[in-house]
């Protein structure tokens, strides 16, 4: 099965300060997502990563807070802007591939803490 | 808009105990249900999933039945393990696309021996 590598596993960073996650996928997928999971709560949405263009961002998302990248078809960034604590959560990305159960496979997080 | 509903935690049971952790849905259309876990230390992970209405999702022991005359996804397993305790996310996809998930607010479950 398709393995996702996502980096920095772990990160503290200081106020104000921006910290960019990296996704690499070791096989082509069709889609690629990026969530948020706050401490103690589910998992939302953040925005859709398009290849070549910009992402879609859902609701109380917005590309000068969370700019994201996807250059090809297997690697993406998030990057966090301008972070303070309420930033801090689990980020995580999802793939999904092109066959018939197009499954959502997530990558292992990264657990950003915001001083 | 659409939403996913879970039971509250957390859940205490001992080993080999019944589970059956409730979800239910709001959803236009014939969205895909989800059960996730995430084990301590570890990633999220499919657990199971069901795409049509009468549909039973099963992996591990675990099984869910997708209804739609109820708008639920209930989570059951006949005998836990401790090796069970995790939190588990109900979650569905709109029916226009399988990548864009929503979740319950995830439930933890504890095993103890």
């Amino acid at each position: 099965s398709a393995v996702i590598s996502q980096k920095p596993s772990r990160d503290i960073c200081q106020r104000g300060t921006s910290l960019t996650i990296q996704c690499q996928v070791d096989s082509q997928v069709t889609m690629m997502f990026w969530y948020r999971q706050q401490p103690g709560q589910s998992l939302t949405l953040i925005a859709t990563a398009n290849q070549g263009s910009e992402a879609t961002y859902e609701s109380g998302f917005v590309i000068d807070k969370f700019p994201i990248s996807r250059p090809n078809l297997t690697f993406s960034t998030l990057t966090v802007s301008n972070m303070s604590p309420e930033d801090s959560s689990i980020y995580l990305c999802s793939v999904t591939f092109r066959d018939s159960n197009e499954k959502l496979l997530f990558g292992s997080g990264t657990q950003l803490s915001v001083l | 808009g659409d939403s996913v509903t879970q039971m509250e935690g957390p859940v205490t049971l001992s080993e080999e105990a019944f589970l059956t952790i409730n979800c239910t849905y709001t959803a236009t259309g014939y969205p895909s249900l989800f059960w996730y876990v995430q084990y301590p230390g570890e990633g999220l992970q499919l657990l199971l999933k069901a795409t049509k209405a009468d549909d039973k999702g099963s992996n591990k022991g675990f099984e869910a039945t997708y209804r739609k005359e109820t708008t639920s996804f209930h989570l059951e397993k006949g005998s836990v393990q401790v090796s069970d305790s995790a939190v588990y996310f109900c979650a569905l996809s709109g029916s226009s696309n399988t990548g864009k998930l929503i979740f319950g607010q995830g439930t933890t479950l504890q095993v103890k021996p």
